[in-house]
């Protein structure tokens, strides 16, 4: 079973807010992914990170930022949150040491912006 | 970039078995071919994966075409609990999998 988790998991806020969305787990994965989904569409990866101190950008342009300060934890921040923020934030790590790169999926976090 | 081609949508009634098909036509010689679903309102669950060979586990059964540039999954008895979006993918070039928009299975009672 995935150990891996999210908070909040609902967070309605309005416009020009800073919001942290965070995301942790306990498998001692060193790859960690942010992907944003809204309703009925594809995931979209906007950020990853190989391990600790590395951070890079993914195939979908965001206004987020990431850091990886520590291997089980991958915050998320948007500075000045905007209606056009809103929807699904879904967290995910992998064990890179098999090549295989199975991902195991936090519960989301579906952002409202007013 | 990795493309998969997937139905939008599919049904099947309750204890049938469900064929759920997927064309990956850019996929390399060493990429894995994964299949991940996402029930409503929760985060995809990791299905099963395999290279060439097609391979089983408690959920499903993988069948991997000869060329590798196609797959079926298979559940051998869909129960209501199995409706979900189903994700065929396999890695990018940074070793990232890309999710298109899956295949919806509706399982009928």
């Amino acid at each position: 079973e995935a150990d891996i988790y999210q908070t909040p998991r609902y967070l309605v806020i309005g416009t020009g807010k800073k919001i942290t969305l965070e995301c942790s787990q306990t498998m001692g994965h060193d790859k960690m992914y942010w992907y944003q989904q809204d309703p009925g569409m594809e995931l979209h990866l906007i950020h990853y990170s190989y391990g600790v101190n590395s951070t890079e950008k993914g195939d979908l342009s965001s206004e987020s930022t990431v850091s990886r300060i520590r291997t089980e934890h991958f915050p998320l921040t948007l500075e000045s949150a905007r209606p056009s923020h809103t929807s699904q934030y879904l967290c995910a790590s992998s064990d890179t040491g098999t090549g295989e790169e199975v991902q195991y999926f936090g519960p989301g976090t579906r952002l409202t912006v007013l | 970039d990795a493309k998969t081609t997937q139905p939008n949508s599919m049904e099947s009634n309750e204890e049938e078995p469900v064929h759920l098909p997927c064309n990956h036509s850019t996929i390399s010689g060493t990429d894995y071919i994964h299949w991940y679903r996402q029930l409503p309102s929760q985060g995809p669950e990791y299905v099963i994966h395999g290279l060439t060979s097609n391979v089983n586990n408690r959920m499903a059964s993988l069948a991997i075409a000869e060329d590798r540039k196609s797959s079926t999954l298979i559940l051998h008895r869909a129960t209501l609990r199995d409706a979900a979006v189903y994700y065929c993918t396999h890695q990018t070039g940074a070793n990232n999998l890309f999710f298109g928009t899956g295949t919806r299975l509706t399982v009928i009672p």
